[in-house]
């Protein structure tokens, strides 16, 4: 089975650009999680999707970040215009809801915003 | 705030010792205790879980205790070996929430031999 696919696994940019990150969760899955993973601490959650639609968004920085799902399989997170404290690891991470509570995480972006 | 709150921050163990790490959290409708292991340029992975209607689960060099009426719990790791070091992170979810894990800050264990 192959695992959760995250793009890029690097990106470096100045401050007020943009930048936009790729998922693609393990085939079947129908949830979709994104979390920001600042250095040193743990992951927390931005956005979560069931299939294309949005459960808990409670978190997202909403006048910066955005975050779709079209078709409930691949997802994109954006981030216009960045800031320096944006600077972490954005982790995806999917989950069958079949009974099983594990989540699945791919290897991260790690974004360094100068 | 800190919905899960874990210590130490930092471990250091010798082989062959055992690894402790603590976990605390206040929302009794969390319902499920899962443990990630997470290495440098990786993303987290589920190392093992537990939930409240039990005390302890075992698996291989692995052991969750759980006291739910002190809301804490805690990860044990007997044998230590060099390839136990990475960064441990407990967590919380309620089920209501269709899975969303509240995580610890994680303790970074070093196990030297």
């Amino acid at each position: 089975e192959a695992g959760v696919a995250q793009s890029p696994r690097y990106k470096i940019i100045e401050k007020r650009q943009s930048v936009a990150f790729w998922c693609n969760p393990i085939s079947g899955h129908a949830t979709l999680y994104w979390y920001q993973q600042i250095l040193g601490q743990g992951p927390k959650l931005l956005i979560q999707f069931q299939n294309n639609g949005v459960v808990d968004d409670s978190q997202l920085p909403k006048d910066r970040f955005s975050a779709e799902r079209l078709k409930g399989v691949d997802s994109t997170l954006k981030i216009q215009p960045a800031k320096l404290e944006d600077s972490a690891v954005y982790l995806c991470a999917s989950r069958n809801l079949a009974g099983v509570d594990t989540q699945y995480f791919g290897p991260g972006t790690r974004l360094t915003v100068l | 705030q800190q919905q899960v709150k874990q210590s130490p921050q930092s471990l250091i163990v010798q082989k062959g010792g055992i690894s402790i790490i603590n976990c605390a959290y206040e929302n009794t409708a969390f319902d499920y205790f899962p443990w990630y292991q997470q290495f440098p340029g990786k993303g987290p992975a589920l190392l093992i879980a537990i939930r409240p209607d039990v005390s302890e689960k075992k698996e291989g060099r692995f052991t969750i205790s759980f006291n739910k009426s002190a809301k804490q719990f805690s990860l044990h790791i007997m044998d230590s070996q060099p390839g136990d070091s990475a960064t441990y992170f407990c967590a919380a979810i309620r089920g209501s929430t269709l899975g969303r894990l509240y995580f610890g800050r994680g303790t970074q264990l070093t196990v030297w031999p």
